[in-house]
């Protein structure tokens, strides 16, 4: 069965230091994947997707970036975090007809 | 794309049967129907997904108009352990890239 991990699960920063978070998905190959941010008690917000190695799509211009370096992994980075990446990010992946099935999360504190 | 509209919140009590709506008047033809719950700090959980008509599973039902610009989520008999946040999703599974969540309705289950 496919499963989907993400780390670090909590992780408090300070302005403008850099920010890495990983998500990797096991039991599947050449899946979609995607990188939301959840504001507390908010919506989803899609921010990046990817199609394949190195294929990364922007949704929403920000002070992030992503990258798919294997297959099955993808990444969520910053070079200089501000206050407002504050929030709840959240990795998700699809493959063919299937629908999106999400990672546990990483709680992103910003100081 | 199809913009989803859900309501803010619900209050049910135990035992209830409770209907979550949302809209999505500009549905295409080949978008499907997806129905999450999400849990404070946990990622959103797949629970149901449907097309037209009504399609049924262990923990929910989902009911399709033969228009398709609504669809509606019944739970069964809630109990409090049902509170969460349900969000629709309507997107087309093969397409990687064209789909809209709602905002996500608040689910309040009451002794």
């Amino acid at each position: 069965s496919q499963t989907i991990h993400q780390w670090p699960a909590t992780l408090v920063q300070p302005v403008g230091s850099p920010l890495s978070l990983e998500c990797t998905v096991e039991g599947t190959s050449n899946p979609n994947l995607y990188w939301y941010r959840q504001a507390a008690g908010r919506g989803l917000q899609l921010l990046f997707y990817s199609v394949g190695i190195g294929q990364i799509s922007s949704e929403v211009p920000q002070n992030l970036s992503a990258s798919r370096p294997q297959d099955r992994q993808f990444i969520l980075s910053s070079k200089k975090l501000l206050l407002s990446d504050s929030g709840f990010y959240l990795c998700a992946w699809k493959t063919g007809s299937e629908t999106q099935y999400f990672g546990p999360g990483t709680r992103l504190l910003v100081l | 794309l199809a913009k989803t509209t859900q309501p803010i919140s619900m209050d049910s009590y135990e035992g209830q049967e409770v209907n979550i709506t949302c809209s999505h008047n500009n549905i295409a033809t080949n978008d499907y129907i997806t129905w999450y719950q999400q849990f404070p700090s946990q990622g959103p959980r797949f629970i149901i997904q449907g097309y037209k008509t009504k399609v049924t599973n262990e923990v929910a039902s989902l009911f399709i108009p033969a228009d398709r610009k609504s669809s509606t989520l019944s739970l069964p008999r809630v109990s409090l352990s049902d509170t969460a946040v349900y969000y629709c999703l309507v997107g087309g599974l093969y397409n990687f890239n064209k789909f809209y969540f709602g905002s996500g309705t608040k689910l309040n289950v009451k002794p």
